[in-house]
């Protein structure tokens, strides 16, 4: 069966630390992978894409990899802040066929 | 800056009624999604509009969701009867026009909270 799946639903580091979150995805074949931001209450913001031709993108202090062969999608937040508290969800769209989201994983970062 | 407007932001209502909730995507986006998200899930598409045209609705529940956008700018989402199961977060989002598979940028809503009693 299809799935996505991301590592875990909670993840607690402590300020000025890397947070690294992962996204796996069963029997899709995408096109491209975005990753999204969600405080409590509020829709979504988009933050990065990655198509499958890409290895990594980078965006200030984020920067994410995405490995076909493995079907993992890794998303970085360097030197992390209390602000960077948030669900961090990814996406992935297989051609049109699907667009999926993860189920999240909720980060809190420790000051 | 633009943003996308849902109302109502919350709704309360009892099984077997009808419900509506109304997005306005960002000026100029051809491109309309409807999500429902379920308490600690990832947004689920139910529909997709590319301007007044259904582009994917596989996942909208057909005998008692319908949605419209009729001009191609604002949208309605309607469920009834309204049932247990359907308390969610309902967000809207729209892009400019991406096509399929879908590369554009989604801007979401705050979306509407709904409590089936």
């Amino acid at each position: 069966s299809q799935k996505i799946e991301q590592n875990s639903e909670a993840l607690n580091i402590q300020e000025g630390k890397t947070a690294t979150l992962t996204c796996n995805y069963t029997n899709y074949s995408p096109a491209y992978l975005q990753w999204y931001r969600q405080d409590p209450g509020r829709g979504p913001v988009f933050l990065l894409l990655i198509r499958e031709n890409e290895k990594e993108k980078r965006k200030e202090r984020l920067k994410v990899t995405f490995d076909t062969t493995l079907k993992q999608s890794l998303f970085h937040i360097t030197a992390s802040q209390p602000a960077d508290s948030a669900t961090y969800l990814c996406a992935l769209d297989d051609y049109g066929q699907n667009f999926v989201f993860g189920p999240g994983t909720r980060l809190s970062v420790l000051p | 800056e633009a943003e996308v407007a849902q109302s109502p932001r919350y709704k309360i209502t009892e099984k077997s009624q009808a419900v509506a909730f109304w997005c306005d995507p960002i000026s100029g986006h051809a491109t309309l999604y409807w999500y429902r998200q379920i308490l600690g899930q990832g947004p689920e598409l139910l529909v997709q509009f590319q301007d007044e045209s259904v582009v994917d609705d596989s996942q909208l529940p057909k005998d008692r969701f319908s949605a419209e956008r009729l001009k191609g700018v604002d949208s309605t989402l309607k469920i009834q009867p309204a049932e247990l199961g359907d308390s969610a977060m309902y967000l809207c989002a729209s892009s400019l026009p991406g096509g399929v598979p879908r590369l554009d940028e989604q801007f979401f809503g705050p979306g509407t909270r709904l409590t089936v009693l």
